[in-house]
C-alpha cells in the first residue's frame, strides 16, 4: 500500500511569484487536507477536499487555492509569494473525511 | 474557540528516564485527541489518539488518557530511547470531519 506523496521535495520562489504543490493520498482515500507548518510552529489547516470539493477552509487569505482531481489526488496554489509563505507544507489523506489523518513527507518552500 | 497548549521544549532526557509531556486543550463539543511524532527532516506520523473520555490512546510504549474533567491528554513513556528523539505535537478534531488543530510541538533530545 502507497503512502501519501508530495511533489516537489523542496522549492525555492521569489516574491509575488506562484506555486503549485502537488499531493497523491493514500489507496483508498477521498479525501485531502492541507497544512501550513512554518519553522518551530506546529501545522496550520488550510483547507480540506472531499469527493472534489472544498470541505473546511482554515483562517488563510484566498491567494491560497486548492483543487481535488477525479482519482483524489490533490494540488495546492499560492499566488502573489510573500516572504512568510516560507514554510513546510503537508498534504494529509483519510477515507470519507475520517478523523485520523495520513501526512506525507511534506514540500519544503522557501520564498526569497 | 478551538485550541490546544503544550509545554515547551526542548525537553532533555537520559535514556531510559520517564517522559511525560504536558498538554491541555479547549473546546466545544467532544473532540477526538491525538498525539503526532514528526522525525526530523519527515511528516508527521500518527503516535495514538483517544476518541472520549477516559479512553486511553497507547502505541510504542506511548500512552495518553483522555481527561474531560481537566481537559488534558498528557504523553507518558516509563522508558525513553534514543531512537525516541523527535518534536511531539498534540492535536485535537473538533469537529472530527475535517480540521485537525495542533499545539506548537514539544522537541524532545534523549542522550544516550
Amino acid at each position: 500500500e502507497t503512502g501519501v506523496t508530495q511533489s516537489p521535495t523542496h522549492l525555492i520562489k521569489t516574491r509575488g511569484q506562484q506555486v503549485t504543490l502537488r499531493c497523491s493520498s493514500q489507496s483508498g482515500h477521498n479525501t485531502v487536507s492541507w497544512y501550513q507548518q512554518a519553522l518551530g510552529q506546529g501545522p496550520q489547516f488550510i483547507f480540506q477536499y472531499y469527493r472534489e470539493e472544498e470541505n473546511g477552509r482554515g483562517n488563510f487569505p484566498p491567494r491560497f487555492s486548492g483543487l481535488q482531481f477525479p482519482n483524489y489526488s490533490s494540488e495546492l496554489n499560492v499566488n502573489a509569494l510573500e516572504l512568510d509563505d516560507s514554510a513546510l507544507y503537508l498534504c494529509a489523506s483519510s477515507p470519507d473525511r475520517q478523523e485520523t489523518q495520513y501526512f506525507g513527507p511534506g514540500t519544503r518552500l522557501l520564498v526569497l | 474557540g478551538n485550541s490546544v497548549t503544550q509545554m515547551e521544549g526542548p525537553v532533555t532526557l537520559s535514556e531510559e528516564a520517564f517522559l511525560t509531556i504536558n498538554c491541555t486543550y479547549t473546546a466545544t463539543g467532544y473532540p477526538s485527541l491525538f498525539w503526532y511524532v514528526q522525525y526530523p527532516g519527515e511528516g508527521l506520523q500518527l503516535l495514538l489518539k483517544a476518541t472520549k473520555a477516559d479512553d486511553k490512546g497507547s502505541n510504542k510504549g506511548f500512552e495518553a488518557t483522555y481527561r474531560k474533567e481537566t481537559t488534558s491528554f498528557h504523553l507518558e513513556k516509563g522508558s525513553v530511547q534514543v531512537s525516541d528523539s523527535a518534536v511531539y505535537f498534540c492535536a485535537l478534531s473538533p469537529n472530527r470531519d475535517d480540521k485537525i488543530i495542533f499545539g506548537k510541538g514539544t522537541r524532545l533530545h534523549i542522550l544516550p
